[in-house]
Protein backbone atom coordinates (compact mmCIF):
# COMPACT_ATOMS: atom_id res chain seq x y z
CA UNK A 1 0.00 0.00 0.00
CA UNK A 2 1.04 3.76 -0.76
CA UNK A 3 2.27 5.76 2.16
CA UNK A 4 3.96 8.91 3.54
CA UNK A 5 6.86 8.21 6.41
CA UNK A 6 8.60 10.65 8.39
CA UNK A 7 12.07 9.88 10.16
CA UNK A 8 12.88 10.37 12.70
CA UNK A 9 9.49 9.86 14.99
CA UNK A 10 11.01 12.09 17.96
CA UNK A 11 14.29 14.04 17.89
CA UNK A 12 16.23 16.17 20.47
CA UNK A 13 18.80 18.54 19.75
CA UNK A 14 20.64 21.39 21.02
CA UNK A 15 20.69 25.05 19.74
CA UNK A 16 22.95 25.88 16.80
CA UNK A 17 22.83 22.00 15.08
CA UNK A 18 21.41 21.56 12.21
CA UNK A 19 19.34 18.83 11.64
CA UNK A 20 17.42 17.33 9.19
CA UNK A 21 13.81 15.61 9.31
CA UNK A 22 12.96 13.37 6.31
CA UNK A 23 9.67 12.54 4.55
CA UNK A 24 9.13 9.73 1.94
CA UNK A 25 5.75 9.19 -0.27
CA UNK A 26 5.23 6.19 -2.44
CA UNK A 27 1.82 7.96 -3.90
CA UNK A 28 4.19 9.40 -6.45
CA UNK A 29 2.25 12.51 -5.60
CA UNK A 30 4.08 15.77 -7.55
CA UNK A 31 3.14 17.82 -4.25
CA UNK A 32 4.57 17.57 -1.34
CA UNK A 33 4.26 20.18 2.02
CA UNK A 34 5.74 20.66 5.60
CA UNK A 35 4.09 21.89 8.26
CA UNK A 36 4.84 22.86 11.65
CA UNK A 37 2.04 22.79 14.50
CA UNK A 38 1.92 24.05 17.71
CA UNK A 39 -0.70 24.81 20.44
CA UNK A 40 -3.10 27.96 19.34
CA UNK A 41 -1.60 28.07 15.85
CA UNK A 42 -3.06 24.97 14.23
CA UNK A 43 -0.74 23.66 11.43
CA UNK A 44 1.42 26.29 9.51
CA UNK A 45 3.17 25.73 5.87
CA UNK A 46 6.78 25.61 6.61
CA UNK A 47 7.81 24.94 2.51
CA UNK A 48 6.20 22.80 -0.60
CA UNK A 49 7.47 21.37 -3.73
CA UNK A 50 5.29 21.04 -6.95
CA UNK A 51 7.65 18.42 -8.71
CA UNK A 52 11.32 17.31 -8.88
CA UNK A 53 13.49 20.31 -8.44
CA UNK A 54 10.59 22.67 -7.54
CA UNK A 55 10.47 24.47 -3.85
CA UNK A 56 8.66 27.32 -2.22
CA UNK A 57 8.25 29.57 1.01
CA UNK A 58 5.19 29.02 2.55
CA UNK A 59 4.26 31.33 5.96
CA UNK A 60 6.73 30.37 8.26
CA UNK A 61 9.67 29.46 5.78
CA UNK A 62 12.77 31.40 8.32
CA UNK A 63 15.00 29.19 9.28
CA UNK A 64 13.80 26.27 7.22
CA UNK A 65 15.26 25.08 3.92
CA UNK A 66 14.06 22.07 1.49
CA UNK A 67 15.08 20.15 -1.46
CA UNK A 68 13.10 18.01 -3.61
CA UNK A 69 15.63 15.88 -6.06
CA UNK A 70 13.41 12.61 -6.93
CA UNK A 71 9.27 12.82 -6.42
CA UNK A 72 9.36 10.42 -3.69
CA UNK A 73 11.63 12.36 -0.87
CA UNK A 74 11.28 15.78 0.77
CA UNK A 75 13.62 16.36 3.41
CA UNK A 76 13.47 19.20 5.60
CA UNK A 77 16.55 21.19 6.98
CA UNK A 78 17.10 23.68 10.38
CA UNK A 79 19.89 25.40 9.22
CA UNK A 80 20.38 26.32 12.90
CA UNK A 81 18.21 24.89 15.34
CA UNK A 82 16.44 27.66 18.25
CA UNK A 83 14.09 26.66 20.73
CA UNK A 84 11.46 28.32 18.66
CA UNK A 85 11.80 25.41 16.65
CA UNK A 86 10.80 23.23 19.01
CA UNK A 87 7.38 21.86 17.58
CA UNK A 88 5.58 19.02 16.18
CA UNK A 89 6.42 18.63 12.31
CA UNK A 90 4.05 17.09 9.63
CA UNK A 91 5.04 16.20 6.20
CA UNK A 92 1.74 15.58 3.26
CA UNK A 93 1.69 14.98 -0.28
CA UNK A 94 -1.12 15.31 -2.88
CA UNK A 95 -2.01 15.66 -6.45
CA UNK A 96 -2.90 19.19 -7.45
CA UNK A 97 -6.40 20.43 -6.00
CA UNK A 98 -7.20 16.93 -4.11
CA UNK A 99 -6.96 16.71 -0.14
CA UNK A 100 -3.42 15.85 1.36
CA UNK A 101 -2.19 13.03 2.96
CA UNK A 102 -0.17 13.53 5.92
CA UNK A 103 2.96 11.65 7.71
CA UNK A 104 2.49 10.19 11.32
CA UNK A 105 4.66 13.57 12.22
CA UNK A 106 8.06 14.05 14.25
CA UNK A 107 8.12 15.85 17.40
CA UNK A 108 11.76 17.63 17.96
CA UNK A 109 12.78 19.28 20.73
CA UNK A 110 15.07 21.97 21.07
CA UNK A 111 17.22 22.56 24.03
CA UNK B 1 -8.74 38.31 9.85
CA UNK B 2 -8.05 34.86 8.95
CA UNK B 3 -8.23 32.75 5.87
CA UNK B 4 -10.23 29.78 7.74
CA UNK B 5 -12.36 30.69 10.96
CA UNK B 6 -13.98 28.03 13.30
CA UNK B 7 -14.81 28.21 16.98
CA UNK B 8 -12.12 26.33 19.17
CA UNK B 9 -15.32 24.71 21.53
CA UNK B 10 -14.59 22.34 23.17
CA UNK B 11 -17.71 21.34 22.92
CA UNK B 12 -18.67 18.75 25.18
CA UNK B 13 -21.23 16.52 24.37
CA UNK B 14 -23.09 12.79 25.95
CA UNK B 15 -23.52 10.37 23.68
CA UNK B 16 -25.75 10.23 21.09
CA UNK B 17 -26.39 13.68 20.67
CA UNK B 18 -26.41 15.79 17.50
CA UNK B 19 -23.42 18.55 17.31
CA UNK B 20 -22.67 21.11 14.20
CA UNK B 21 -19.60 22.74 13.37
CA UNK B 22 -19.23 26.02 11.85
CA UNK B 23 -16.47 27.32 9.17
CA UNK B 24 -16.50 30.53 7.58
CA UNK B 25 -13.30 31.46 4.76
CA UNK B 26 -12.29 35.05 3.13
CA UNK B 27 -10.97 33.76 -0.24
CA UNK B 28 -13.97 33.76 -2.30
CA UNK B 29 -11.81 32.15 -4.71
CA UNK B 30 -11.26 28.83 -2.82
CA UNK B 31 -11.98 25.82 -5.09
CA UNK B 32 -12.23 22.56 -3.12
CA UNK B 33 -13.37 22.39 0.89
CA UNK B 34 -12.36 19.30 2.85
CA UNK B 35 -12.84 18.45 6.75
CA UNK B 36 -9.99 16.52 8.68
CA UNK B 37 -9.94 14.82 11.94
CA UNK B 38 -7.09 14.68 14.02
CA UNK B 39 -6.64 12.75 17.23
CA UNK B 40 -4.68 13.70 20.21
CA UNK B 41 -0.73 13.53 19.07
CA UNK B 42 -1.60 12.63 15.72
CA UNK B 43 -1.31 13.16 11.69
CA UNK B 44 -4.59 14.96 10.49
CA UNK B 45 -6.53 12.56 8.42
CA UNK B 46 -9.29 13.44 6.08
CA UNK B 47 -12.91 12.89 7.25
CA UNK B 48 -14.73 14.38 4.21
CA UNK B 49 -14.85 16.75 1.01
CA UNK B 50 -17.14 19.32 1.25
CA UNK B 51 -19.22 19.72 -2.15
CA UNK B 52 -22.11 22.44 -3.41
CA UNK B 53 -24.94 20.09 -2.84
CA UNK B 54 -23.74 19.02 0.32
CA UNK B 55 -22.92 15.55 0.66
CA UNK B 56 -23.64 12.67 3.57
CA UNK B 57 -21.12 9.80 4.92
CA UNK B 58 -22.87 7.48 7.20
CA UNK B 59 -23.67 10.01 10.21
CA UNK B 60 -21.45 12.72 9.29
CA UNK B 61 -22.87 15.51 6.76
CA UNK B 62 -21.35 18.60 5.47
CA UNK B 63 -22.74 21.41 3.19
CA UNK B 64 -21.19 24.12 1.71
CA UNK B 65 -22.70 27.81 1.09
CA UNK B 66 -20.17 29.60 -1.74
CA UNK B 67 -21.89 33.00 -1.30
CA UNK B 68 -22.12 33.12 2.57
CA UNK B 69 -18.23 31.13 2.72
CA UNK B 70 -19.55 29.13 5.05
CA UNK B 71 -19.19 25.65 5.69
CA UNK B 72 -20.96 23.41 7.97
CA UNK B 73 -20.08 19.65 9.59
CA UNK B 74 -23.05 17.82 11.07
CA UNK B 75 -22.28 14.72 13.32
CA UNK B 76 -25.35 12.52 14.40
CA UNK B 77 -25.43 10.17 17.45
CA UNK B 78 -22.45 10.82 18.68
CA UNK B 79 -19.90 8.40 19.65
CA UNK B 80 -17.01 7.97 22.11
CA UNK B 81 -15.02 7.61 19.38
CA UNK B 82 -15.52 10.43 17.48
CA UNK B 83 -13.85 12.77 19.66
CA UNK B 84 -10.90 14.50 18.51
CA UNK B 85 -10.20 17.79 16.85
CA UNK B 86 -12.25 18.66 13.46
CA UNK B 87 -10.21 20.99 10.88
CA UNK B 88 -11.99 23.00 8.19
CA UNK B 89 -9.74 22.94 5.41
CA UNK B 90 -9.94 25.23 2.42
CA UNK B 91 -7.44 25.09 -1.00
CA UNK B 92 -6.10 28.40 -2.56
CA UNK B 93 -7.10 29.48 -5.59
CA UNK B 94 -5.08 27.57 -7.20
CA UNK B 95 -5.97 24.28 -5.86
CA UNK B 96 -2.48 23.14 -4.78
CA UNK B 97 -2.24 24.55 -0.97
CA UNK B 98 -4.48 23.61 2.08
CA UNK B 99 -5.43 26.52 4.55
CA UNK B 100 -6.33 25.41 7.55
CA UNK B 101 -8.75 26.41 10.78
CA UNK B 102 -6.95 26.07 13.88
CA UNK B 103 -9.55 23.10 14.80
CA UNK B 104 -12.78 22.63 16.80
CA UNK B 105 -12.13 20.09 19.51
CA UNK B 106 -14.77 17.81 20.54
CA UNK B 107 -15.43 15.68 23.17
CA UNK B 108 -18.00 13.23 23.90
CA UNK B 109 -19.10 11.56 27.22
CA UNK B 110 -20.66 8.58 28.51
Amino acid sequence: DAEITQSPRHKITETGRQVTLACHQTWNHNNMFWYRQDLGHGLRLIHYSYGVQDTNKGEVSDGYSVSRSNTEDLPLTLESAASSQTSVYFCASSEPGQPQYFGPGTRLTVL
Amino acid sequence: RKEVEQDPGPFNVPEGATVAFNCTYSNSASQSFFWYRQDCRKEPKLLMSVYSSGNEDGRFTAQLNRASQYISLLIRDSKLSDSATYLCVVTSPNGNKLVFGAGTILRVKS
